[in-house]
């Protein structure tokens, strides 16, 4: 069985702190990992995607793949209340088709 | 581009009643996933299509369920008879084959269905 673990939280963070999100994942031949938002009562929303080893930035937001921990992260710098959603990680397992297994989602929470 | 589109947005229905959800993909996307996302469960992959062909229907919880994808613009999941059980939100996401850059699922809305 494929799966994707997160820790399901809360995750309470202040204003401008670093808020840290974490994944793991069992399908060592997963190669292509993603981040989704997603506020309450919407649909998920990609942030970002991460295929290689390291770490990945976009704005506020920073991706970390380490392939051989099987372990992804989302970092969120200078947090913001409009940053309080649930974040889903996903992974494309091998296998050669496009579906994602998801993550059961980490609520973050940013107080002012 | 238009998204996902999905219909109706919401659905409230008695149980023992036909339900049809409804999803148009993005243009151009070859891949088309059903969801069912509930708090106890999270997101559930139902079913997917490539190229308006089921891959996989393993996360089909049983019989009364069912999906077509008679073309590439358009996909129904249906439910009969529902149950309250059912009751959740169905999202629609769509891909495209191709790098990890085309890998993205895009989500419809969502079907909030309630089934009484």
């Amino acid at each position: 069985q494929k799966e994707v673990e997160q820790n399901s939280g809360p995750l309470s963070v202040p204003e401008g702190a670093i808020a840290s999100l974490n994944c793991t994942y069992s399908d060592r031949g997963s190669q292509s990992f993603f981040w989704y938002r997603q506020y309450s009562g919407k649909s998920p929303e990609l942030i970002m995607f991460i295929y290689s080893n390291g770490d990945k930035e976009d704005g506020r937001f920073t991706a970390q793949l380490n392939k051989a921990s099987q372990y992804v992260s989302l970092l969120i710098r200078d947090s913001q209340p409009s940053d309080s959603a649930t974040y889903l990680c996903a992974a494309k397992p091998s296998g050669g088709y496009n579906k994602l297994i998801f993550g059961a989602g980490t609520r973050l929470a940013v107080h002012p | 581009d238009a998204g996902v589109i999905q219909s109706p947005r919401h659905e409230v229905t008695e149980m023992g009643q036909e339900v049809t959800l409804r999803c148009k993909p993005i243009s151009g996307h070859d891949y088309l996933f059903w969801y069912r996302q509930t708090m106890m469960r999270g997101l559930e992959l139902l079913i997917y299509f490539n190229n308006n062909v089921p891959i996989d229907d393993s996360g089909m919880p049983e019989d009364r369920f069912s999906a077509k994808m008679p073309n590439a613009s358009f996909s129904t999941l249906k439910i009969q008879p529902s149950e309250p059980r059912d009751s959740a939100v169905y999202f629609c996401a769509s891909s495209q084959t191709g790098t990890v850059y085309t890998d993205t699922q895009y989500f419809g809305p969502g079907t909030r269905l309630t089934v009484l």
